[in-house]
């Protein structure tokens, strides 16, 4: 079975830094473009970022651009998203997300369970 | 940016009724939209994708259509389990965007 587990979410004050990371498994990992995906306290989703199957591409939402990096590591079948200078509107549930690409686009076909991030003093 | 809007943003049925959702995009998306339900306390869960495809091991009560700047998703007959809010989202340009939801109450 595929599975997505996040970790690393905390409570850290604004201007501070966090590294999430999603374990992957059931799948062939280095296959799949992954992305990140937020969900504010009682609001919507927000993409967050892509990244290709290599890691050599990577796509970020404006709000997020030059403050966090998303990253993988293939062999240890690991996402990473690295978050600095963080606002308390970065306040949300972060999901992992599998994607799931056909002749045209991905789409988002497996989600973990979420990692709490709070910013707050 | 591609701005979705859904309507209506709560709908309130009882088993057994349709429910048609709307989601409608400030410029054309093709074809590139999918429907994500998510559960009270559950992640979202992808249901439909490219406009009309079912995703894997979704009922068959589940149908979208649309193309362009207009979609429907369609719940033929509710079951209790369907009480959630449903997103919409577009995968045809970046930024990656979702509509901000319809709340289903089951009464």
């Amino acid at each position: 079975d595929v599975q997505l587990l996040e970790s690393g979410g905390d409570l850290v004050q604004p201007g501070g830094s966090l590294r999430l990371s999603c374990a992957a498994s059931g799948f062939t990992f280095s296959s799949h473009v992954m992305n990140w995906v937020r969900q504010a306290p009682g609001k919507g989703l927000e993409w967050v970022s892509t990244l290709s199957e290599s890691g050599a591409n990577s796509y970020y939402a404006d709000s997020v651009k030059g403050r966090f990096t998303i990253s993988r590591d293939n062999p240890k079948n690991t996402l990473y998203l690295q978050m600095s200078s963080l606002r308390a509107e970065d306040t949300a549930l972060y999901y992992c997300t599998r994607s799931f690409c056909t002749s045209r686009k991905c789409y988002f076909d497996y989600w973990g369970q979420g990692t709490l991030a709070t910013v707050s003093s | 940016e591609v701005v979705l809007t859904q309507s209506p943003a709560t709908l309130s049925l009882s088993p057994g009724e349709r429910a048609t959702l709307s989601c409608r995009a400030s410029q054309s998306v093709s074809r590139d939209l999918a429907w994500y339900q998510q559960r009270p306390g559950q992640a979202p869960r992808l249901l439909i994708y490219e406009a009309s495809n079912r995703a894997t091991d979704i009922p068959a009560r589940f149908s979208g259509s649309g193309s362009g700047t207009d979609f429907t998703l369609t719940i033929s007959s509710l079951e209790p389990e369907d009480l959630a809010v449903y997103y919409c989202q577009q995968r045809n340009s970046w930024p990656i965007t979702f509509g901000r939801g319809t709340r289903l109450e089951i009464k």
